[in-house]
């Protein structure tokens, strides 16, 4: 059983749904993460929180929206999404700063835009 | 440009052997950690190994162990006597300071172990 738990585990979802996955961490880290994993291509780092602050947006479209309002939630709000928005979305923990550690990761949201 | 190279799309091992996935990496940063992660078809990343570029040897973590050449900047992952459930991708993945600590992972490597 991972530390780091993803819901739902599968999502499919119409253009013009509104949906959201969330992330919670149950290791007491104090940064999370969102990567993008598409067929092909190598893992893309969405977004960064580190104690609950975003750090790191790289430059991922509007229609995607994280929140993150404790140190052990993370959400990705989905909005008006395209077809090539289809693919793996990873949730990841770490502990940054002293005592940082490896990124711990979810199973993954498999997210299929029709 | 890319800062993690992967260069083997796919590779086979027979069951019981050994096998190395070859990493290579660029960071002008002179510290650096380099992971190793394990990915099934199931989706959940798995983190295997870990190299701090001052650790003055190779980690190793039961039959995983990291062929660590800084100056190459060569990270390679050897599995020894590879097991059916070994059949996974297979990613490297480098952390410093010039990323802001984040892990920028490389392409991977698609392991299939044959019976």
């Amino acid at each position: 059983e991972t530390g780091v738990t993803q819901t739902p585990r599968h999502l499919v979802m119409g253009m013009t749904n509104k949906k959201s996955l969330k992330c919670e961490q149950h290791l007491g880290h104090n940064a999370m993460y969102w990567y993008k994993q598409s067929a092909k291509k190598p893992l893309e780092l969405m977004f960064v929180y580190s104690l609950e602050e975003r750090v790191e947006n790289n430059s991922v479209p509007s229609r995607f929206s994280p929140e993150c309002p404790n140190s052990s939630h993370l959400f990705l709000h989905l909005h008006t999404l395209q077809p090539e928005d289809s693919a793996l979305y990873l949730c990841a923990s770490s502990q940054q700063g002293q005592g940082s550690t490896e990124a711990f990761f979810g199973q993954g949201t498999r997210l299929t835009v029709v | 440009a890319q800062k993690i190279t992967q260069t083997q799309p796919g590779m086979f091992v027979q069951e019981k052997e050994a096998v190395t996935l070859d990493c290579t990496y660029d960071t002008s940063d002179p510290s650096y950690g380099l992971f190793w992660y394990k990915q099934p078809s199931s989706g959940e990343m798995i983190f295997l190994i870990y190299q701090g570029s001052y650790d003055q040897q190779n980690a190793t973590e039961g039959r995983y162990s990291l062929n660590f050449q800084k100056a190459r900047k060569s990270a390679n992952l050897v599995i020894s006597a590879s097991q059916l459930g070994d059949s996974a991708m297979y990613f490297c993945a480098m952390r410093d300071g010039n990323a802001g600590n984040m892990l920028t992972f490389g392409g991977g490597t698609r392991l299939m172990v044959k019976p």
